[in-house]
């Protein structure tokens, strides 16, 4: 089945070191989303890919970087983590041409800053 | 600037009854409007969406919603809830009025149906 995978599902990392969070899709969508969603709050755009073309939101900490190295893989780099970022993570894509505007969204992954 | 309101924190609602759970946009233009559902631990899943035509828009699990442009809602509903149908139930609109645009989301409405 067509997916979006979110991997690790838990990441623990401590304050200031960096980690890295990897998306994949198998959807071959063009559009490729990052959200942060603390404790059952609305999930925050940070930033979104389509096609190649980076697109940051204004209020996206600089902590926070993204790379695409290709259409099927995604990745948020947090470089110094605080403990304000622990969160869940959640990738999303779209770009299906008999779905538009439908977002298809990973499982997430739960970082937790110590 | 889009937006979405989901004005009830928490809606419980005993098996078998109807279920509402409230949206209102505020957008310019025609609006491309979605709920999701998020169980613990998961990511969100689609539900259903307006784009245009039929004011009546049904999705999966028997869940529809209404599109009501003079009361600017998007109100989601099922004729009978499941136990299992509990979970955090978000609206959103999509920042431009076209697809594969990001979107923005209401805060949730956590939905508790009880046996």
């Amino acid at each position: 089945d067509a997916m979006v995978i979110q991997n690790p599902r838990y990441q623990v990392t401590q304050f200031g070191k960096p980690v890295t969070l990897s998306c994949s899709q198998t959807l071959n969508h063009n559009v490729m989303y990052w959200y942060q969603q603390k404790s059952s709050q609305a999930p925050k755009l940070l930033f979104h890919y389509y096609d190649k073309d980076f697109n940051n939101e204004a209020d996206t900490p600089d902590n926070f970087q993204s790379r695409r190295p290709n259409t099927s893989f995604c990745f948020l780099d947090i470089r110094s983590p605080g403990l304000g970022d622990a969160a869940m993570y959640l990738c999303a894509t779209s770009g299906g041409t008999t779905s538009v505007g439908e977002q298809y969204f990973g499982p997430g992954t739960r970082l937790t800053v110590t | 600037a889009q937006s979405v309101a989901q004005p009830e924190d928490q809606v419980n609602v005993a098996e078998g009854n109807p279920l509402t759970v409230k949206c209102t946009y505020s957008v310019s233009g025609n609006p491309y409007l979605f709920w999701y559902v998020q169980y613990p631990n998961r990511g969100l899943q689609f539900l259903l969406k307006y784009i245009t035509g039929d004011n009546l828009v049904k999705g999966s699990y028997g869940f529809e919603a209404e599109f009501n442009k003079s009361q600017t809602s998007f109100h989601l509903k099922k004729p009978s809830a499941l136990v299992s149908d509990s979970a955090l139930y978000f609206c959103a609109v999509s920042l431009r009025n076209s697809g594969n645009t990001p979107l923005v989301f209401g805060k949730g409405t956590r939905l508790s149906v009880i046996a």
